[in-house]
């Protein structure tokens, strides 16, 4: 079936560090959406991608839409401790823009 | 604007009970959608209603179903519960129906433990 392979599946990283991070598809996807996972919470969206190609920014967080369509990369830059969480990219498939699939995430942990 | 709760939540059952799990979105938003996360599967669809009719559903078993009321509250119910049943269950609540899914916002979920 349709699948979206998240790399990494976790990340340890520095305060201070950048991060990038990717989700690879199969199938072509026409909406790219990131979203952020706290414990105990739901998932927030952090950016959504409409367009092969477009790049895309929410303050230290930068994703693209990759121009196969099959493609997605969110990039963290100067991390702080409050982006620890789980990190998943998600969208509709072309051929079934009714429902839309996540990735299995990426799990983000700071040291200090 | 108050954001998706869901009720109970955390919960924990018996193998062959049932559940029953509560969501109210956002003011004015009409579509509900169903999805349970699992560390082992990530986060999967299960069913999205709109205007108290099931739009879409996911590939899960008979004994996932759902309803919507006239206020857009919805519940989802889960019979026999099994223990691979034991999941996070998230609520979704967007405007519309179908495509529009960067307008969807999520619940902080019910945490179902099945014994």
């Amino acid at each position: 079936g349709q699948q979206l392979n998240q790399s990494p599946q976790s990340m340890f990283i520095q305060e201070g560090e950048d991060v990038s991070m990717n989700c690879t598809s199969s199938s072509i996807f026409n909406t790219w959406l990131w979203y952020k996972q706290e414990p105990g919470e739901g998932p927030v969206l952090l950016i959504a991608l409409y367009k092969a190609g477009e790049l895309t920014s929410n303050g230290r967080l930068t994703a693209q839409f990759g121009i196969t369509r099959k493609d997605s990369f969110l990039n963290i830059s100067a991390s702080i401790p409050s982006d620890v969480g789980i990190y998943f990219c998600a969208g509709p498939p072309e051929n079934r823009d009714d429902k839309i699939i996540f990735g299995k995430g990426t799990r983000l942990h700071i040291l200090p | 604007k108050a954001g998706v709760t869901q009720t109970p939540r955390y919960l924990i059952k018996t193998r062959g009970q049932q559940v029953t799990l509560s969501c109210s979105p956002i003011s004015g938003h009409r579509s509900v959608s169903w999805y349970q996360q699992t560390p082992g599967q990530g986060l999967q669809f299960l069913f999205e209603y709109f205007s108290e009719t099931q739009r879409n559903k996911g590939n899960f078993p008979g004994r996932f179903s759902g309803r919507q009321f006239s206020n857009s509250r919805s519940e989802m119910n889960v019979s026999t519960l099994e223990l691979g049943d034991s999941a996070l269950y998230l609520c979704a609540s967007s405007l519309i129906s179908g495509t529009q899914v960067d307008t969807q916002y999520f619940g902080p979920g019910t945490r179902l433990t099945v014994l």
